[in-house]
């Protein structure tokens, strides 16, 4: 059980282009859905919480004009990154919980802009 | 300032040996702790967990994990090392509901 996807593991788009990353909880209904980023050798940042049915907290310095997170339903989650840069190349993990003191992990998708 | 220490960025281990990977925080009460495991370009996979109760926490693939209030660290620990063990090994505490990652430790296997 708690079964978290990720689609897509892996996604290549050009520089100025919008991609959407899907988040699901496949087998639990996840009240609680986070966003990570984690750069080569480097721990997992935190980048906002989203709960079904609210808008996204963002943490510190995280632009939220730029990084989408929509949580429409208590399965599915979804990251947007927005006129993408280099600079946002990164692996992109999502998790869920359903009761924010464990969470389950995505497999990630690593992001490639070119 | 709250913080997840893991001292050791990156340890070799021969198969068949121990192991054992330290984690210390800095909290003003007990968070929720845990250790993760990650594969290189995977997600993350929980080892085990501790809420309260039993200071010993048994988990997955053979882990354990030893709460020290006193010494606030929450080690793990593997008895005997397989080459599958190979990866990186996160500690993480939950101080409110947010997971607070360690930089975490890469651990290599040799034969």
């Amino acid at each position: 059980g708690a079964v978290v996807s990720q689609h897509p593991s892996r996604v290549i788009c050009k520089s100025g282009t919008s991609v959407k990353i899907e988040c699901r909880s496949l087998d639990f209904q996840a009240t609680t859905m986070f966003w990570y980023r984690q750069f080569p050798k480097q721990s997992l940042m935190l980048m906002a919480t989203s709960n079904e049915g609210s808008k996204a907290t963002y943490e510190q310095g995280v632009e939220k004009d730029k990084f989408l997170i929509n949580h429409a339903s208590l399965t599915l989650s979804t990251l947007t990154v927005t006129s993408a840069h280099p600079e946002d190349s990164s692996f992109y993990i999502c998790s869920a919980s359903e009761d924010t003191y464990e969470q389950y992990f995505g497999p990630g998708t690593r992001l490639t802009v070119t | 300032a709250q913080s997840v220490t893991q001292p050791d960025i990156h340890i070799t281990v021969s198969e068949g040996a121990s192991l054992e990977l330290r984690c210390n925080y800095s909290y003003g009460a007990t968070p929720y702790l845990f250790w993760y495991v990650q594969s290189p370009g995977q997600g993350l996979q929980l080892l085990l967990k501790y809420f309260s109760g039993d200071t010993l926490v048994q988990g997955i693939k053979g882990f354990e994990a030893e709460f020290k209030r006193s010494q606030s660290s929450f080690n793990l620990r593997k008895p005997s090392v397989h080459w599958s063990d190979a990866a990186e090994y996160f500690c993480a505490v939950v101080p409110d509901y947010k997971l607070s990652f360690g930089a975490g430790t890469t651990v290599t296997v040799r034969a």
